[in-house]
């Protein structure tokens, strides 16, 4: 079946740095979105990517979906204390009605 | 405006007993999704249900089963339980027509399988 291997796994940063973080995969997928996870919460989505080559921002995130469609990358400018948390990728297959998750790569801020 | 409510929160069962998790999608939601979220892993993707019929399932044995009510609320229930199905278990709600893009996830119930 379709995985995502997504890395690193996790981050030890300080807190202003710029985070990157990518997700790649053996198959194609036509979506690439972007989810944090808290602790004791569900995913909540940062950013859709519907398109090869598209980059698009949310704030201080920003996301690309790579020209092969087997990969895209998220990068966290600034960072403040709140991003700590475990970010996911998932790919969606046109038609698919499941999303198909990276293991998640956990971002830990030092003061 | 509430959006997904999954009940119970926690929940701690005895191997081969047999589990029922609900979930209430976000108002104006008609389609209900589950996912299996192992300790350090990503969720992974059980079955989706629209219009009370089960509309795809990813690779989960038959102990895993669900129900979509007139009321588009559903329940996953696990028969057998085994020690490896401790998990979080996610409910994420859409509409039909916008598909896994338009997800709201719920915060999860956590099972522990003793």
């Amino acid at each position: 079946g379709q995985q995502l291997n997504q890395s690193p796994q996790s981050m030890f940063i300080q807190e202003g740095e710029d985070v990157s973080m990518n997700c790649t995969s053996s198959s194609i997928f036509n979506t690439w979105l972007w989810y944090k996870q808290d602790p004791g919460e569900g995913p909540v989505l940062l950013i859709a990517l519907y398109k090869a080559g598209e980059l698009t921002s949310n704030g201080r995130l920003t996301a690309q979906f790579g020209i092969t469609r087997k990969d895209s990358f998220l990068n966290i400018s600034a960072s403040i204390p709140s991003d700590v948390g475990i970010y996911f990728c998932a790919g969606l297959i046109q038609g698919a009605q499941k999303l198909v998750f990276g293991q998640g790569t956990r971002l830990t801020i030092n003061p | 405006d509430a959006g997904v409510t999954q009940s119970p929160t926690h929940l701690i069962k005895t191997r081969g007993q047999q589990v029922t998790l609900r979930c209430s999608p976000k108002s104006g939601h008609d389609t209900v999704s589950w996912y299996q979220q192992a300790l350090g892993q990503g969720p992974q993707f059980i079955f989706q249900y629209y219009e009370e019929e089960e509309r795809q399932r990813g690779n989960f044995p038959d102990r895993f089963s669900g129900h979509q009510f007139p009321n588009y609320s559903s329940e996953l229930n696990v028969n057998a339980l085994l020690l490896g199905d401790s998990a979080l278990y996610l409910c994420a709600s859409s509409s039909g027509s916008r598909g896994p893009y338009g997800y709201t996830f719920g915060s999860g119930t956590r099972l522990t399988v003793v």
